[in-house]
């Protein structure tokens, strides 16, 4: 099974900064590596597929990079609603793990 | 718009089976994938399995001696049952509509609004 591994667990940061959580797979994943974002409460939504390409609707501060094992979900600006817990997903093999979540809090 | 919502009942007593619904509006269950997942209280995001509108599937080995998924294409929906759930089994389950691809991958794009599953005597 493919391991994915986040880091960090947990960020402060404030409005306006640039933030970067990495992902990291047990083994190489070309870039079937995807991101979501849950606020509380609510189902988790689809911010960027296949590393880097971005969901519809999805603001353009968001992006994605990596291939192989490492992997980077980078928000340029922070807006106030972006802060919540974001999940990696490799979307190589079943079973489809996620990573343990990274929860972006505001300083 | 794709839309999919999750049904059954909240509360399931230990040892017996969690049977879940997922009715699609907005397109058809046809020519798709279909997963649910799950998520502990406080914790992070576990797949289940998933189906394809024929009735394929593919299960967390994990779970697979546990889980049936099943669809029903009349209905625009599909299932899921638990077998023999613990206090483990407490989660907030999703369904989720499940991209994959050759280039793609796979990626969940649209889900549920999830059902909270409480295992408790």
């Amino acid at each position: 099974d493919i391991q994915m591994t986040q880091s960090p667990s947990s960020l402060s940061a404030s409005i306006g900064d640039r933030v970067t959580i990495t992902c990291r797979a047990s083994q190489s994943i070309s870039t079937y590596l995807n991101w979501y974002q849950q606020k509380p409460g609510k189902a988790p939504k689809l911010l960027i597929y296949v590393a880097s390409t971005l969901q519809s609707g999805v603001p353009s501060r968001f992006s994605g990079g990596g291939s192989g094992t490492d992997f980077t979900l980078t928000i340029s600006s922070l807006q106030p609603e972006d802060f919540a817990t974001y999940y990696c997903q490799q979307g190589f093999t079943t079973p489809n793990f996620f990573g343990q979540g990274t929860r972006l809090e505001i300083k | 718009q794709v839309q999919l919502q999750e049904s059954g009942p909240g509360l399931v007593k230990p040892s017996e089976t969690l049977s879940l619904a997922c009715s699609v509006s907005g397109g058809s269950i046809s020519n798709y994938y279909w997963s649910w997942i799950r998520q502990p209280p406080g914790k992070g995001l576990e797949w289940i399995g998933y189906i394809y509108y024929t009735g394929n599937t593919n299960y967390n080995p994990s779970l697979k001696s546990r889980v049936t998924i099943s669809v029903d294409t009349s209905k625009n929906q599909f299932s899921l049952k638990l077998s023999s759930v613990t206090a483990a089994d407490t989660a907030m389950y999703y369904c989720a509509r499940h991209i994959y691809s050759r280039s793609s991958g796979v990626y969940f794009d649209f889900w549920g609004q999830g059902i909270l599953v409480t295992v408790s005597s």
